[in-house]
């Protein structure tokens, strides 16, 4: 099956740092990539959706400047949190698009990054 | 509203017996599919079963059934035989094709505990 990556896996930084983590599809291209954020004992919530050669489509209440996400080939969607905080720290998640699915299509998940800021 | 709903939000069940997780969902859109993962403590999302709204039997795969009851807007997740490898976080999810530009939404998840 399709597999997606990401790296790192677990992640401790400074408050005031900035931070990024890669997701990539290793056996398809992906041209659509999802960034989850997911608190302990909680539900997946959406952040945004990356789009390869085009800019990401933030969910309402995600400051685009804070997390910034790159698309830059069809293979690897980066996330960079930019200046973070204590309250930045969470589990991040991608996924990527895959084939269709009828009605609807696959979706493949990393395995997520934790990150700590200290 | 809450387009996907999980109402147990921790579920216990003895090692070898079967269980059953609901979850019902809203949605005006006739074309659609229901998943359900599973999230062990490693925190990696793990694909169970997919149910497509025009699928007309019931999804199977191996010991994961899911109890589509369109009418009623309903994809229970029913895991039978129980094993202690079992225990993990479970989310219901759903993709609209002409709602929500095509994005998941899923379920606030129900914590399953398998008792030896």
């Amino acid at each position: 099956g399709a597999v997606v990556s990401q790296h790192p896996s677990w992640v401790i930084c400074k408050s005031g740092t900035s931070v990024k983590i890669e997701c990539r599809s290793l056996d398809f291209q992906a041209t659509t990539m999802f960034w989850y954020r997911q608190f302990p004992k909680q539900s997946l919530m959406l952040m945004a959706t990356s789009n390869e050669g085009s800019k990401a489509t933030y969910e309402q209440g995600v400051e685009k400047d804070k997390f910034l996400i790159n698309h830059a080939s069809l293979t690897l969607s980066t996330l960079t949190v930019t200046s973070a905080h204590p309250e930045d720290s969470s589990f991040y998640i991608c996924s990527a698009r895959g084939p269709d699915r009828a009605p609807v299509y696959e979706q493949y998940f990393g395995p997520g990054t934790r990150l700590t800021v200290t | 509203a809450q387009k996907i709903t999980q109402t147990q939000p921790g579920m216990f069940v003895q090692e070898k017996e079967a269980v059953t997780l609901d979850c019902t969902y809203d949605t005006s859109d006739p074309s659609y599919g229901l998943f359900w993962y599973k999230q062990p403590s490693s925190g990696e999302m793990i694909f169970l079963i997919y149910q497509g709204s025009y699928d007309q039997q019931n999804a199977t795969e191996g010991r994961y059934s899911l109890n589509f009851q369109k009418a009623r807007k309903s994809a229970n997740l029913v895991i039978s035989a129980s094993q202690l490898g079992d225990s993990a976080m479970y989310f219901c999810a759903m993709r609209e094709v002409n709602t929500n530009a095509g994005k998941s939404t899923f379920g606030d998840g129900t914590t399953l505990t398998v008792k030896p």
